[in-house]
């Protein structure tokens, strides 16, 4: 079975400053590692997703994760926050090569960027 | 091509009664996923189900919860004699292929409250 843990619950931090988001999973098998972000009142958008291949991974507005395999961790990170990217944050495994695979998602860490 | 369309969007119900949700997946796309969310919680899934068959239903409370997904229409869940500890966001995933390292499409979700 899997397990996610993510360590922080809540994350403030100020506009342009840098970001890191904790995920940590537990998994006697190999996995897919995923971060979700959910803005209020919406359903879950896929942020970027680990599969295989390079162990860093970029989405599309400037956020990376780096799967760790020793370390069993797939942190994110952002350089430079926008207040945009106010939201909650949800890391989740699934089985790898598993038919039908469900995700497990992790407790979630909610980013507040003020100005 | 409108994606993972959830209704109601809310939806109160009174101890007792019976909650439908339903959930229509993106064109194209024959597997369903139901994931719950409990406040202050991530998500959890609940149940895998392509056309006309359950694939995987580890999740689901062993009593009063259903989901069909029948050849015609959309997928329901269905909730029967609520209670408030139902009360949830009841979220909805579609995708092309088995397995989310394909991709899922999250609906916005049903929000239900029980009174």
């Amino acid at each position: 079975a899997q397990s996610v843990t993510q360590l922080d619950s809540q994350v403030p931090v100020f506009e342009e400053a840098p970001v890191e988001l904790r995920c940590n999973y537990s998994s006697s098998v190999s996995v897919y590692l995923f971060w979700y972000v959910q803005y209020p009142n919406q359903g879950l958008q896929l942020l970027l997703k680990y599969l295989s291949g390079s162990t860093l991974v970029e989405s599309i507005n400037g956020f990376e994760a780096e799967f760790n395999k020793s370390q069993t961790s797939f942190h994110l990170r952002k350089p430079s926050v926008h207040i945009s990217d106010t939201a909650e944050y949800f890391c989740a495994v699934s089985e790898a090569h598993n038919q039908g695979g469900k995700l497990i998602f992790g407790q979630g860490t909610e980013l507040s960027v003020k100005p | 091509n409108a994606g993972v369309m959830q209704n109601p969007r809310h939806l109160v119900r009174r101890r007792g009664q019976e909650a439908r949700l339903r959930c229509s997946p993106m064109k194209g796309h024959s597997h369903v996923y139901w994931y719950r969310q409990l406040p202050e919680e991530g998500l959890k899934f609940m149940v895998y189900l392509q056309k006309e068959n359950i694939i995987d239903e580890s999740g689901m409370p062993k009593e009063r919860f259903s989901a069909e997904f029948p050849k015609e229409g959309p997928s329901i869940l269905r909730i029967q004699q609520v209670v408030r500890g139902d009360s949830a966001a009841y979220f909805c995933a579609s995708s092309k292929e088995s397995g989310p390292a394909y991709g899922y499409t999250f609906g916005s979700g049903t929000r239900l409250t029980v009174v």
